[in-house]
């Protein structure tokens, strides 16, 4: 069965730091990886995915994400973190034959300080 | 182009009731999937709709039931409320059930049983 390892539960960044979130899958083929933004109370934004090809894909506000297949991971990063990022980012995978069927990480709860 | 419509977006039962929460998906879309959010559990999978037929199940009991209508339009159900099915249930729409296909999230329904 498929699963996400998010290893950080909390991650405090000051403004203007660089971010990274990490993430591990185990998923006996390739997968479909996406990194999802949560708000309080709010439902999830999607920010980035991979499917396959080019392995650092590109998603919205700045963030961007590496797929390693050696290291089965797909961490987000983003250069310049702003007050508004902070969140709870959520990473998933799902397999190509049941791709809406997401398994997510625990989430990592990104604290912006000033 | 609307996005994923949940109603309603809060709701307080008691133990015992029973509950109906509905998804409108984005419009073409034609696969509904259901997750329950809650702090203990995190994000986990419920069910999904393709075409007014269930495709996927997640690993929750027969209290739990979905539908979808023709207009993919779908519907959640659960009954015999329990205390701890307390949580945010979100809803997303994706425009296939297979490949490279990305998954929509609405608002939630927050849902409190008392």
């Amino acid at each position: 069965a498929q699963s996400v390892t998010q290893p950080d539960i909390h991650i405090t960044v000051s403004e203007g730091a660089s971010l990274e979130l990490r993430c591990n899958y185990s998923y006996g083929a390739t997968p479909y990886l996406f990194w999802y933004v949560q708000s309080p109370g709010q439902g999830l934004q999607l920010l980035l995915k991979y499917f396959s090809g080019d392995t650092l894909v590109q998603g919205i506000k700045g963030f961007e994400a590496e797929f390693k297949r050696s290291q089965s991971s797909f961490n987000l990063r983003k250069p310049s973190v702003h007050w508004s990022d902070a969140a709870e980012y959520f990473c998933a995978v799902a397999s190509t034959g049941t791709a809406s069927k997401l398994t997510f990480g625990t989430g990592t709860r990104l604290q912006v300080t000033l | 182009k609307a996005g994923v419509t949940q109603t309603p977006r809060y709701l307080i039962k008691t133990r015992g009731q029973q509950v109906t929460l509905s998804c409108s998906p984005i419009s073409g879309h034609r696969s509904v999937s259901w997750y329950q959010q809650t702090p203990g559990q995190g994000l986990q999978f419920l069910f999904e709709y393709f075409s007014e037929t269930q495709r996927n199940k997640g690993n929750f009991p027969g209290r739990f039931s979905g539908r979808q209508f023709s207009n993919s339009r779908s519907e959640m159900n659960v009954s015999t409320l329990e205390l701890g099915d307390s949580a945010l249930y979100l809803c997303a729409s994706s425009p296939r059930t297979m490949g490279n296909t990305e998954a929509f999230f609405g608002q939630g329904t927050r849902l409190t049983v008392v």
